[in-house]
């Protein structure tokens, strides 16, 4: 059964940082492409940025583009996104989300419960 | 604004056949996979269709797209009570170079 389990959300000030986690098992970890999506309270969902399986290709949402970094440990079945320069727009439940194949732009197939991040003063 | 285009309500009475449109464009639903969401109030989205019309083991045959051209459509059959939720389009955009979604369809069953 796959799970994926988001954590390291929190309450932060504008312009500060915050690193999340999801924690990923029942699959093979290395061999899928993994997302971030957000959704603002009482809003749609927002794509944030992919991975691909092997790390090496990256791709970014134009909206957090320079601000956030998306990476993954396939030692440790773990995806990040560091977040810096925070703003209240960036207020969200942020899913940790498994592609159905090993490049980036892979559909998503699975989610997590994910995290709430609040930005604000 | 979303790039890809989803009416913001539908409805519908039980047993009725609902479709929920979506459209895109040239560099997204055109030539790309288009996949569908379901979201029920307080949970995370579920996969409902992928890769032109292939369901996850679990998702009642009810549910069927379709695509054409820079537009794609969720139809429900039978329209059920528990059916009711938000449904959410997607596609990877070519020139966006990033994952795109509709604004998403609230669904309510009369």
């Amino acid at each position: 059964e796959v799970q994926l389990l988001e954590s390291g959300g929190g309450l932060v000030q504008p312009g500060g940082s915050l690193r999340l986690s999801c924690a990923a098992s029942g699959f093979t970890f290395s061999s899928y492409a993994l997302s971030w999506v957000r959704q603002a309270p009482g809003k749609g969902l927002e794509w944030v940025s992919a991975i691909s399986g092997s790390g090496g290709s990256t791709f970014y949402a134009d909206s957090v583009k320079g601000r956030f970094a998306i990476s993954r440990d396939n030692s440790k079945n773990t995806l990040y996104l560091q977040m810096n320069s925070l703003r209240a727009e960036d207020t969200a439940l942020y899913y940790c989300a498994k592609g159905d194949a090993t490049i980036a732009g892979a559909g998503i197939d699975y989610w997590g419960q994910g995290t709430l991040v609040t930005v604000s003063s | 604004q979303s790039v890809l285009t989803q009416p913001p309500s539908a409805s519908g009475t039980p047993g009725q056949r609902v479709t929920i449109s979506c459209s895109g464009s040239s560099s997204n639903i055109a030539s790309n996979y288009v996949y569908w969401y379901q979201q029920l109030p307080g949970t995370a989205p579920k996969l409902l269709i992928y890769r032109d019309n292939q369901r996850p083991s679990g998702v009642p045959d009810r549910f069927s797209d379709s695509r054409s051209g820079t537009s794609a459509s969720l139809a429900i059959s039978g329209l059920r009570s528990e059916d009711e939720a938000d449904y959410y389009c997607a596609a990877w955009d070519d020139s966006l170079s990033g994952r795109v979604f509709g604004g998403g369809t609230k669904l309510t069953v009369l």
